[in-house]
């Protein structure tokens, strides 16, 4: 069974430049989830999806970041203008469902974004 | 608010060594569900384990054990008979009921194994 993609892995941009990621769950997961890592700190959530709806979006910076997942499958996440604060990496996780936590989450390679 | 506690930043042992990396956790929740996950050098989070809050069987998989105490909110992970390829960082991760399902993480524990 794929586990979860995402591209690119790098990505050096200046501030108030946009990037985006993108992320493919693994097959049949409902849930997808957006992370965001920075060094020498646990992952903090970004962006929960249940299928193509939004969960939890409370820590999401909506003035700079957005995301979307349509159809329910493949998920982007934009960050529109980057801050020198956004240098982190970037992970996406999926699991068959997610909002009693009772399942585990799997995660993808991340994406390592380095704004300069 | 829920919250998870990894005191040791940074350990170090010697190949064959036990060594056991301690996690406290806070939650209102009666239903909340305990994980740890293992992060090495390359970076991608692998999954280890998930208990629920009404099971507090400990778990050995193998070199690894869990040891699961709602009395004491902890839930710490020993390797026993450490090798170089178990150094990492390793996360312990909360979720509940009352926050739709998304980890709440500690800060992770360093482990180096030296050979």
């Amino acid at each position: 069974e794929a586990g979860v993609a995402q591209s690119p892995r790098y990505k050096i941009i200046e501030k108030r430049q946009s990037v985006a990621f993108w992320c493919n769950p693994i097959s049949g997961h409902a849930t997808l989830y957006w992370y965001q890592q920075i060094l020498g700190q646990g992952p903090k959530l970004l962006i929960q999806f249940q299928n193509n709806g939004v969960v939890d979006d409370s820590q999401l910076p909506k003035d700079r970041f957005s995301a979307e997942r349509l159809k329910g499958v493949d998920s982007t996440l934009k960050i529109q203008p980057a801050k020198l604060e956004d240098s982190a990496v970037y992970l996406c996780a999926s699991s068959k469902s997610g909002e009693r936590g009772n399942y585990e989450q799997y995660f993808g390679p991340g994406t390592r974004l380095t704004v300069t | 608010a829920q919250k998870v506690t990894q005191a040791q930043t940074e350990i170090s042992v010697v190949e064959k060594e036990d060594v056991t990396l301690d996690c406290v956790y806070e939650t209102r929740d009666t239903t909340y569900y305990l994980f740890w996950y293992k992060q090495p050098p390359s970076g991608e989070l692998v999954f280890l384990i998930r208990r629920n809050s009404f099971d507090e069987q400990n778990e050995i998989s193998g070199r690894y054990s869990w040891n699961f105490q709602k009395s004491t909110s902890s839930f710490n992970f020993t390797i026993t008979a450490s090798q170089v390829v178990d150094s990492a960082v390793y996360f312990c991760a909360l979720s509940g009921l009352s926050n739709t399902g998304k980890l709440i993480f500690g800060q992770g524990t360093t482990l180096q194994v030296k050979p």
